[in-house]
């Protein structure tokens, strides 16, 4: 069975300091991999897809970016934070291909102080 | 722009009771998705209905969609206090896309 990983579950990091938030998937190949930000009592937002390594796709433009060094993990980084980068980030993943269910980690509560 | 919205936001009702949020999007679609998520947690897929469909069941779940209206309603038969949970649509877009549109969600509470 599938499944997937996010670390830290929880992360308290000051403005101007840098991010690197992990998730990989096991059990499936070829996934494609999504990032989103959910702020207090909102959905969810869009942050960065890949459909395979070295192919990811941004959403919003920030000072937030991610990587796929390999297939089935998916790193989410800053060069610095700002105060509205806190959030609650969840990674997915989804059989490739279009219009497909997805499947979520457990989310990483980022607060920035 | 956000694709679909729910409604109502908040929903509390005694256990036992049936509970009915409902989805309205703004384009054309492939298919449409319900999520739920309890508190701090991921979201969990529960089902996706497809734009040819009109009702599907899963459980204690029906799902209708109205592509005529963009709306679609979920239903929770027999609510249970672990029910208690928020519930997203999502909307994918017609011409095909990796990317799903979220709402902002229904927070359900149910009481025991």
């Amino acid at each position: 069975s599938q499944t997937i990983h996010q670390w830290p579950a929880t992360l308290v990091q000051p403005v101007g300091s840098p991010l690197s938030l992990e998730c990989t998937v096991e059990g499936t190949s070829n996934p494609n991999l999504y990032w989103y930000r959910q702020a207090a009592g909102r959905g969810l937002q869009l942050l960065f897809y890949s459909i395979g390594i070295d192919q990811i796709s941004s959403e919003v433009p920030q000072n937030l970016s991610a990587s796929r060094p390999q297939d089935r993990q998916f790193i989410l980084s800053s060069k610095k934070l700002l105060l509205s980068d806190s959030g609650f980030y969840l990674c997915a993943w989804s059989v490739r291909g279009l219009s497909y269910e997805q499947y979520f980690g457990p989310g990483t509560r980022l607060t920035v102080t | 722009s956000q694709q679909g919205e729910e409604d109502p936001q908040a929903l509390s009702i005694q256990e036992g009771e049936n509970a009915t949020m409902n989805c309205s999007y703004k384009t054309s679609i492939n298919n449409l998705q319900w999520y739920r998520q309890n508190s701090g947690r991921g979201l969990v897929h529960l089902i996706l209905i497809r734009s040819n469909e009109r009702e599907k069941h899963s459980g204690r779940l029906r799902v209708t969609l109205d592509t005529s209206k963009k709306s679609s309603s979920l239903l929770i038969t027999a609510s249970r206090a672990a029910d208690t949970a928020s519930y997203f649509c999502a909307t994918d877009a017609l011409a095909g896309s990796y990317q799903l549109t979220f709402g902002k969600g229904t927070k359900l509470s149910v009481i025991p």
